[in-house]
C-alpha cells in the first residue's frame, strides 16, 4: 500500500518560518502535491514538484527530493491566517492522490 | 472562490434514511471525484468519473452508491449507513485524468452523521 508520514501538529509563533516535512513510500510517483485546509472549508491548492528540487510561490515553498522520498513545505513570515491544516499528496499513477493525515498548524501571536 | 460546490453543507441522518449528496463543477472539467475525510485520518478516495463514466470504484460497500449524469454533476447516494461512515465527504474536479500536472479542485465538503 501508499505511506505518506508527517507530523501531526506544528506551532510557530507569527512572523516565523515552520517547515512541515513529508515522507512517502508508494508504488509509483507522479508528482507531489500540497494543500492547504481551513477548519470546515476546501482543500485548496498550494504547490506541485514532480521534478527535484525547490518550488517557490511568495511566502510558500515546496521541496522534492525523488531519490530519498522526501518532501517539505515551507511558510516564511507566518501570518494568523496560516494556521490551517496542511495535506501531502502523492499521484502514483495517472490521477490516484494518496494523502497523509495532514498537519496542524497553529500560528502564535 | 472555489468552482465546486456541495449541499447539503451539514446532514444528519439515521441509519435506516436514504439521503444524497450533490456536487456541481463551475470550472468545465471532465473527472470528477468523492473522497471520505475522517477525523485524523488522510483522505481517502472513493469513486472517479471522467466524462460521466465511472473509472475507479476503491472498495466502497455498496451502500454507497455514486452517480454522474454528466460531467458538472455528480451525485452520492447514501442508504443503510453506520454510525462509523460519519465523516465529511469531498467532492474534487480535474480538467482530465491523465496530464503532468492537473490539479485536483475540491468542494467545501458535506459534514455527515449518522445516528
Amino acid at each position: 500500500g501508499q505511506n505518506i508520514d508527517q507530523p501531526t501538529e506544528m506551532t510557530a509563533t507569527e512572523g516565523a518560518i515552520v517547515q512541515i516535512n513529508c515522507t512517502y513510500q508508494t508504488s509509483g510517483f507522479n508528482g507531489l502535491f500540497w494543500y492547504q485546509q481551513h477548519a470546515g472549508e476546501a482543500p485548496t491548492f498550494l504547490s506541485y514538484n514532480v521534478l527535484d528540487g525547490l518550488e517557490e510561490k511568495g511566502r510558500f515553498s515546496s521541496f522534492l527530493s525523488r531519490s530519498k522520498g522526501y518532501s517539505y513545505l515551507l511558510l516564511k513570515e507566518l501570518q494568523m491566517k496560516d494556521s490551517a491544516s496542511y495535506l501531502c499528496a502523492v499521484r502514483d499513477g495517472d490521477y490516484k492522490l494518496s494523502f497523509g493525515a495532514g498537519t496542524t498548524v497553529t500560528v502564535r501571536a | 472562490e472555489t468552482g465546486v460546490t456541495q449541499t447539503p453543507r451539514h446532514l444528519v441522518m439515521g441509519m435506516t434514511n436514504k439521503k444524497s449528496l450533490k456536487c456541481e463543477q463551475h470550472l468545465g472539467h471532465n473527472a470528477m471525484y468523492w473522497y471520505k475525510q475522517s477525523a485524523k485520518k488522510p483522505l481517502e478516495l472513493m469513486f472517479v468519473y471522467s466524462l460521466e463514466e465511472r473509472v475507479e470504484n476503491n472498495s466502497v460497500p455498496s451502500r454507497f452508491s455514486p452517480e454522474c449524469p454528466n460531467s458538472s454533476h455528480l451525485f452520492l447516494h447514501l442508504h443503510t449507513l453506520q454510525p462509523e461512515d460519519s465523516a465529511l465527504y469531498l467532492c474534487a474536479s480535474s480538467q482530465d485524468l491523465g496530464g503532468s500536472f492537473n490539479e485536483q479542485y475540491f468542494g467545501p465538503g458535506t459534514r455527515l452523521t449518522v445516528t
